[in-house]
């Protein structure tokens, strides 16, 4: 069974620059969340989709979007990048939207690195 | 104050002998728990999930919930050198707060041959 697969692994962009990640998750799964890692923050989330819906949002600002495809695939999009915004981004998947009971695997992560 | 806390370690454990790593968290609607393990550079990877007061063993693996404490903690038996690794602690709500998880900073374990 293959697991959450996300495309590119690895980019560099410049600051003012936007980007879109993108994430396939595990066959049968529903949901789909992002959530950024760096040194300073750690792992942080940043929002959820469901059945194509956004079910919950972080505390990130508006240049960070995302939306869901009818099949589950998702993509989310930082507008005018700024230095801080060089991280690992996560995707993860699992089949319900409710932690309790709910087995969420993570992708190997979209390291963007912004100059 | 953190929503989930850990010790940032390292936390150095010779190989055989038990790692103990302790998570608090300061929601108490937090439902669910989790411990993932991240090695350098790699995504994290689900250990063990509780939810109900008590422990919870798998393998060489133990987690523990303590919900009026709000306090979990992850025993790593026999630890092998494979296991060094920063190990990440995190709670979700559940219901409609869906699969947002909350992470604590990871606790840094490093295991000595």
């Amino acid at each position: 069974k293959a697991g959450v697969t996300q495309t590119p692994r690895y980019l560099i962009k410049t600051r003012g620059q936007q980007v879109t990640l993108s994430c396939s998750p595990i066959s049968g799964h529903r949901s789909v969340s992002w959530y950024q890692q760096t040194p300073g923050q750690g792992l942080q989330f940043l929002f959820e989709y469901f059945s194509e819906t956004q079910r919950n949002k972080g505390n990130f600002p508006g240049r960070f979007s995302g939306r869901q495809f009818s099949n589950s695939r998702s993509e989310m999009n930082v507008s005018t990048l700024e230095l801080g915004d060089s991280a690992l981004y996560l995707c993860a998947s699992s089949v319900g939207t409710d932690t309790t009971g709910n087995t969420i695997y993570f992708g190997e992560g979209s390291w963007l690195t912004v100059v | 104050q953190k929503e989930v806390e850990q010790n940032s370690g390292p936390l150095s454990v010779p190989e055989g002998a038990i790692a103990s790593l302790n998570c608090t968290y300061s929601d108490r609607v937090s439902q669910s728990f989790f411990w993932y393990r991240q090695y350098s550079g790699k995504s994290p990877e689900l250990i063990m999930s509780i939810y109900s007061n008590g422990d919870k063993e798998d393998g060489r693996f133990t987690a523990q919930l303590n919900k009026a404490s709000q306090y979990v903690s992850l025993l790593i038996r026999d630890s092998q050198p494979s296991d060094s690794a920063t190990y990440l602690c995190a709670s979700g709500r559940g219901g409609a707060a869906g699969n947002k998880l909350t992470f604590g900073g990871g606790t840094r374990v490093l295991v000595k041959p």
